[in-house]
């Protein structure tokens, strides 16, 4: 069964700073990787995809990189703002044992401070 | 286009008591799931369907049961709520390019 963790689950940090989220993931052989974010109450918003065959994602200030055969992925916040407080989730597609349905690591849940 | 549209968005049940939540898409997609999210927990796959007039169990099915008569629509059953399915529930689809789109989220509390 994969299984999908991120690190660290809590972060805090001043607004400006740059800042890596972690996820790690223990079956290498995926279709893709999917960060998201979610608000406080809310549903899931995606930020990025990353396919299997891509190293990495870019969207304004994210940057996601996805390192297959190590098992990992991190996502990039440059400059971050108080608007960037939430929680990030982690995901990795599976495969047709499972309907191809994201595996989810626990999050991590971000604030950052004026 | 509404994307993933979940009813209701809040239920308050008594233990034993049944409901069913609508999950319904305008994407046309084929694969749909269902999900529930619990504190330290993350998001578990509760039930999904690649197609119309299938469904399977994912991580968590006990306790529920699910239906696609539609394509549009996934419905998920709790035939004798208990506290613990106490949880927040999403739905999603997923399309072969854009990935997958969630819903906005059922607040299901039992007591």
């Amino acid at each position: 069964k994969q299984e999908v963790t991120q690190i660290p689950a809590a972060l805090s940090v001043p607004e400006g700073e740059n800042l890596v989220l972690n996820c790690s993931f223990t079956d290498s052989a995926i279709y893709n990787l999917q960060w998201f974010r979610q608000d406080p109450g809310k549903g899931l918003t995606s930020l990025l995809l990353i396919q299997s065959s891509q190293r990495e994602q870019t969207s304004g200030r994210l940057n996601a990189s996805l390192d297959k055969s190590s098992g990992r992925s991190t996502l990039y916040i440059a400059a971050s703002q108080p608007g960037d407080s939430a929680t990030y989730l982690c995901a990795v597609k599976g495969g047709s044992n499972s309907g191809y349905a994201l595996n989810f690591g626990k999050g991590t849940s971000l604030l950052v401070t004026p | 286009n509404a994307g993933v549209t979940q009813t209701p968005k809040f239920r308050v049940l008594k233990t034993g008591q049944s409901m069913t939540l609508l999950c319904a898409q305008d994407m046309n997609h084929e694969y749909m799931y269902w999900y529930r999210q619990d504190p330290g927990m993350g998001l578990r796959l509760i039930h999904y369907s690649v197609g119309e007039g299938t469904t399977a169990k994912g991580e968590v099915p006990d306790g529920y049961n699910v239906s696609r008569l539609k394509k549009q629509n996934f419905l998920l059953g709790l035939e004798s709520a208990a506290p613990s399915q106490t949880s927040v529930y999403f739905c999603a689809s997923q399309g072969a390019i854009y990935g997958y789109t969630f819903g906005s989220g059922t607040r299901l509390t039992v007591v």
